[in-house]
């Protein structure tokens, strides 16, 4: 069965710092794993898309990182602002017919000041 | 230019009922995709559609379907509504290749109720 596993459920960080977010998959076989950023109330807004050759991708300062030999991948978030307080959901696509994306259950960020 | 739309955003039904959701994609983008999130069970994909074809469908019951308009606009429906259907309801649209391989652009979600 097709999973996605993200770890912390939660933190809390000091405007400022960094955090890392992690994403283990068991999806097969893989096409590519995206990372979003919900904010409250809002939908989802895509942060990073990589395939399987891409082992490190930047979008601001936002960085994802994928070892596609151990099926993990993490979002590195540097030097936070309180704007960073969302919802981060990682998602993998399968090459596969019928349900083709599996969502893990989103790491809930806090910023504060 | 402008988003991803879909109307109602918050709405209210009883159960027995059935609801009807729409989702205005992009300009140019054919594909649709509908989600259904929820506090215990996070974002779950409902189903995919292209050029008014469902391509791709996960695991729901038959009481959830959806069909695409030739303006690549599509609905949603959800008949004989349960307490566990309330939801956020996203809907994405994509470029044609986009569904699988590239980038979702997310509309605001329907919140939906059920009492």
């Amino acid at each position: 069965k097709n999973q996605v596993e993200q770890s912390p459920q939660s933190l809390i960080i000091l405007e400022g710092k960094n955090c890392t977010l992690q994403c283990n998959y068991t999806v097969s076989p893989f096409s590519n794993l995206r990372w979003y950023k919900q904010d409250t109330g809002r939908g989802p807004v895509s942060l990073t898309i990589m395939t399987f050759s891409e082992n490190t991708k930047s979008n601001g300062r936002y960085t994802a990182t994928l070892d596609a030999d151990t099926k993990q991948s993490s979002l590195h978030i540097t030097a936070s602002q309180l704007s960073d307080s969302a919802s981060y959901i990682c998602v993998v696509s399968a090459q596969a017919a019928g349900n083709k994306l599996t969502f893990g259950g989103g790491t809930r960020v806090l910023v504060k000041p | 230019k402008a988003g991803v739309t879909q109307t109602p955003r918050y709405l209210i039904k009883t159960r027995g009922q059935q609801v009807t959701l729409s989702c205005s994609p992009i300009s140019g983008h054919r594909s649709v995709s509908w989600y259904q999130q929820t506090p215990g069970q996070g974002l779950q994909f409902l189903f995919e559609y292209f050029s008014e074809t469902q391509r791709n469908k996960g695991n729901f019951p038959g009481r959830f379907s959806g069909r695409q308009f030739s303006n690549s606009r599509s609905e949603m429906n959800v008949s004989t509504l349960e307490l566990g259907d309330s939801a956020l309801y996203l809907c994405a649209s994509s470029t044609v290749e986009g569904f699988v391989t590239g980038e979702l652009f997310f509309g605001e979600g329907s919140r939906l109720t059920v009492l």
